[in-house]
């Protein structure tokens, strides 16, 4: 079973609004952490956000935020007002075992192309 | 501050060659990543080191493949016997063990086309 999915392979949003890209987990690991990571066609990977598994609010950096349910183990992330630099490829990752333990790389899900339209 | 460097950042090779790469972490970053990516994927866990000792392999690394970091600096990821299924963006990243959330850092990557 994938341990992280991201539905949408691509999308096309424009200039300006807000633009959410999913992302689910699977895991029966208590403790993880979860990761959204930016990679423009350069191909460099670009950190952007952080969410703990026992971490009681959101998390939020700039223009970005995590919706984070871990009921439902999703950790959605949201870009306000998008701006063209936004046009990446982004993926989300999992880290089992974090904090505390679990010295693992990251699992990726297969990432979302994003698209910003002026 | 300088980021993670990754050398080469292109190799073209022919089947059954050995092929290099070189990975300089963060100055002050302690742990030390091996990924692969292939087209259309997210990255691939492959190794990772904290200072010089190998602490996990994935089962993606078969025994053609083994990684250094001697003197827990520098990492080389190397390849021997290249197959076309070894054409891959081979990406590094490093971390520190302090700091809440341990994000990685990555290198621009090495993308190695076996012909």
């Amino acid at each position: 079973a994938q341990k992280i999915t991201q539905t949408q392979p691509g999308m096309f949003v424009q200039e300006k609004e807000a633009v959410t890209l999913d992302c689910t987990y699977d895991t029966s690991d208590p403790s993880y952490g979860l990761f959204w990571y930016k990679q423009p066609s350069s191909g460099e990977m670009i950190f952007l956000i952080y969410q703990g598994s026992y971490d009681q609010q959101n998390a939020t950096e700039g223009r970005y935020s995590l919706n984070f349910q871990k009921a439902r183990k999703s950790a959605n992330l949201v870009i306000s007002a998008s701006q063209l630099g936004d046009s990446a490829m982004y993926f989300c990752a999992m880290r089992e075992g974090w904090p505390g333990g679990g010295a693992d790389g990251l699992t990726f899900g297969k990432g979302t192309h994003l698209i910003i339209q002026p | 501050d300088t980021g993670v460097s990754q050398d080469p950042r292109h190799k073209i090779t022919k089947r059954g060659q050995n092929v290099t790469f070189r990975c300089d972490p963060i100055s002050e970053h302690n742990r030390l990543y091996w990924y692969r990516q292939t087209l259309g994927q997210g990255p691939e866990f492959l190794t990772y080191f904290q200072n010089e000792a190998q602490l996990e392999k994935s089962r993606l690394l078969s025994d053609r493949f083994s990684a250094e970091r001697p003197k827990g600096s520098f990492s080389t990821l190397e390849i021997q016997r290249t197959e076309q299924g070894d054409s891959a963006m081979y990406l590094c990243a490093s971390s520190r063990t302090s700091g809440r959330a341990d994000e990685q850092f990555f290198g621009p990557g090495t993308r190695l086309t076996v012909l």
